[in-house]
């Protein structure tokens, strides 16, 4: 399976901040971007997804940089709630086959009061 | 419209014995993925399948698992003979086709005693 890649984190941010994620991933043949979020032993649950124009849900931003592999989030205004593990997601269909839905490890943020 | 359905929630076996995860798909989806996650590990991709195929099982070990998605019915992981290893959430997730969002179950939580 191909490459997605995080910082694990943690980031440590106060209430309020702005804080913004990356992810890379290392096929150039991958067609669809998503973001989840994944709260302690609970399932992943969809984010956001990510197009090529960047796109923009309240608080949250996210954008997508093809040439050099990449998708970003932003969250604005973070609140306590924002606490979460972030999960960079990327589909890819490839020649020979498909390979569906890979995931990220994840980067946990934690939002201080 | 019901969500991904995913039955046990918590399953606990012994040691040899076989496990069996119920994974029902949203309503339209044929597209079915299973995760495994371990105590503060990110989730770890086991297999993709489609109505009656098996995709991509590239992260299935090579022993005692199988999944199966057969045209009528859930989609079955079995492991067989467990070992205390197996212990973990298991995660299934649906999507409608190829590069859509994935919506995620609540996660079978296995214990090996």
């Amino acid at each position: 399976r191909k490459e997605v890649e995080q910082d694990p984190g943690p980031f440590n941010v106060p209430e309020g901040a702005t804080v913004a994620f990356n992810c890379t991933y290392s096929n150039s043949a991958s067609q669809s971007f998503f973001w989840y979020r994944q709260d302690c032993r609970k399932e992943p649950k969809l984010l956001m997804s990510v197009y090529s124009s960047g796109n923009e849900d309240g608080r949250f931003t996210a954008q997508l940089n093809r040439a050099s592999q990449y998708i970003s989030l932003l969250i604005r205004d973070s609140k306590l709630s924002d606490s979460a593990t972030y999960l960079c997601v990327v589909s890819t269909v490839s020649g020979g086959g498909a390979d569906g839905l890979t995931f990220g490890k994840g980067t946990h943020l934690i939002i201080q009061p | 419209n019901a969500g991904v359905m995913q039955n046990p929630r918590h399953l606990v076996r012994r040691r040899g014995q076989e496990a069996r995860l119920r994974c029902s798909p949203m309503k339209g989806h044929s597209h079915v993925y299973w995760y495994r996650q371990l105590p503060e590990e990110g989730l770890k991709f086991m297999v993709y399948l489609q109505k009656e195929n098996i995709i991509d099982e590239s992260g299935m070990p090579k022993e005692r698992f199988s999944a199966e998605f057969p045209k009528e019915g859930p989609s079955i992981l079995r492991i067989q003979q467990v070992v205390r290893g197996d212990s973990a959430a298991y995660f299934c997730a649906s999507s409608a086709s190829l590069n859509t969002e994935a919506f995620f179950g609540q996660g079978t939580r296995l214990t090996v005693v």
